[in-house]
């Protein structure tokens, strides 16, 4: 196993159009996380999975932006009519389940997006 | 709601000399705090996390309640330590991490 496994590693799109981003989590890992990391900034939380079940969901997460984990294996998230400010590096994570305690995370490299 | 502060964008110090990185955070409840490092082209990963009280690569971080603060020390920096670090908190039984904006370490020769 090489880890969490992100593709693309890089998008570049025009505004107006959809994009998808696909997360292969660590196989033994039933939880898994999106943030979205903007320049200068730290990690922002967007969603969590638990198998398939999505947990928690972040109010910057608007109706453009969808996540799923259809079999709670990998994970897909979609922007539509993507905007210049979803410009960003996308982050997946997963984790083991560790009850109530917050388990140590596993990061992906990333998927850049860029919005002209 | 949850705020994590890292005063310090960038923290230059010398090899050999110690090392402070400051957290701050906002949370009236019991927190979950914990360390995550970004070494040039590497992924994100933890460093340490407060529950564990334990010292990795040199590194400890005490929770201080009172301050509300959970500061990352090292006695002696080394060259292999320059990065980028980021605080970050979840409240008890939730699984959504807050982060800081980072500290960019640069230990020099």
């Amino acid at each position: 196993d090489t880890g969490v496994s992100q593709n693309p590693r890089h998008k570049i799109t025009k505004r107006g159009q959809n994009v998808t981003f696909r997360c292969d989590p660590i196989s033994e890992h039933n939880r898994l996380y999106w943030y979205r990391q903007t320049l200068g900034q730290g990690p922002e939380f967007l969603t969590y999975f638990q198998n398939e079940a999505q947990l928690e969901k972040s109010r910057l997460l608007s109706d453009r932006f969808s996540a799923e984990r259809p079999k709670g294996s990998f994970s897909t998230l979609e922007i539509q009519r993507t905007e210049q400010g979803d410009s960003a590096m996308y982050l997946c994570a997963s984790s083991e389940d560790s009850g109530r305690a917050h388990g140590e995370l596993f990061f992906g490299e990333g998927s850049r997006l860029t919005v002209l | 709601a949850q705020r994590v502060t890292q005063p310090e964008k960038l923290l230059s110090v010398f090899k050999g000399a110690p090392v402070e990185l400051k957290c701050n955070y906002s949370y009236s409840g019991s927190p979950e705090l914990f360390w995550y490092v970004q070494y040039s082209r590497q992924r994100l990963q933890l460093l340490l996390r407060h529950i564990s009280r334990e010292s990795i690569k040199g590194f400890t971080a005490d929770l201080n309640k009172g301050e509300t603060s959970f500061h990352l020390k090292k006695p002696f920096a080394q060259e292999e330590d320059s990065a980028m670090y980021y605080c970050a908190l979840s409240r008890q039984g939730a699984q959504k991490l807050v982060f800081g904006q980072g500290t960019r370490l640069t230990i020099n020769p």
